[in-house]
């Protein structure tokens, strides 16, 4: 089984600031790796997915994640937040097949004007 | 585009109530997912289907059942509601194919008083 812990609950930045939001995992077998961005009263979008290949993601939005295979990492990051990036964010682990994903609890991140 | 939709966007019953969630998607995608999302908890399944007539329990199931009697509609069902569901629900589905990601619908948001 896999499991995903996101290290920050709450995640406060100034507008313009950069900002790094941690995502570990666990698992016996290989991942695809994902991050999911929430807004208020809204379900989970796709910002980016790992599959194979290079390690360094882009998504949507400006925000990128690299994938670190030793370190069982997968942070996500973007070199300079707006006030509309502020929402929930999930990572996620599934298996090759798809048929099973893993959640983290979340980090949510608030962007100060 | 994949599409997946829920019935309701916010639901209000009672204690006791028999409460229907339903969730539909527009093409002949397989697998979906039932999750309840809570505060700090992050996403937690409720139950799948990889196809019709076909569930399988996930981590929460107590307290739900569901239904698939046509590929495009997975159904869950609360046989009587309790305080300790209020929560946000949202399906999900995997298309498979050239697609990795979990689709999500808007997502119920359910209050039992």
């Amino acid at each position: 089984a896999q499991s995903v812990t996101q290290l920050d609950s709450q995640v406060p930045v100034f507008e313009e600031a950069p900002v790094e939001l941690r995502c570990n995992y666990s698992s016996s077998v290989s991942v695809y790796l994902f991050w999911y961005v929430q807004y208020p009263n809204q379900g989970l979008q796709l910002l980016l997915k790992y599959l194979s290949g290079s390690t360094l993601v882009k998504g949507i939005n400006g925000f990128e994640a690299e994938f670190n295979k030793s370190q069982t990492s997968f942070h996500l990051r973007k070199p300079s937040v707006h006030i509309s990036d502020t929402a929930e964010y999930f990572c996620a682990v599934s298996d090759l097949a798809g048929n099973q994903f893993y959640f983290g609890t979340g980090t949510s991140l608030t962007v100060i004007p | 585009d994949v599409k997946v939709t829920q019935s309701s966007r916010y639901l209000v019953k009672r204690t006791g109530e028999k409460v229907f969630l339903e969730c539909v998607q527009d093409m002949d995608h397989e697998n979906m997912f039932w999750y309840r999302q809570d505060p700090g908890l992050g996403l937690r399944l409720i139950y799948f289907s990889y196809d019709v007539k076909m569930k399988e329990k996930g981590d929460i199931p107590e307290g739900y059942s569901v239904s698939r009697e046509k590929k495009e509609r997975f159904s869950l069902i609360l046989e009587s509601a309790s305080t300790n569901q209020t929560s946000m629900y949202l399906c999900a589905i995997t298309p498979g194919g050239s697609y990795n990601e979990q689709f999500f619908g808007p997502g119920t948001r359910l209050t039992v008083l």
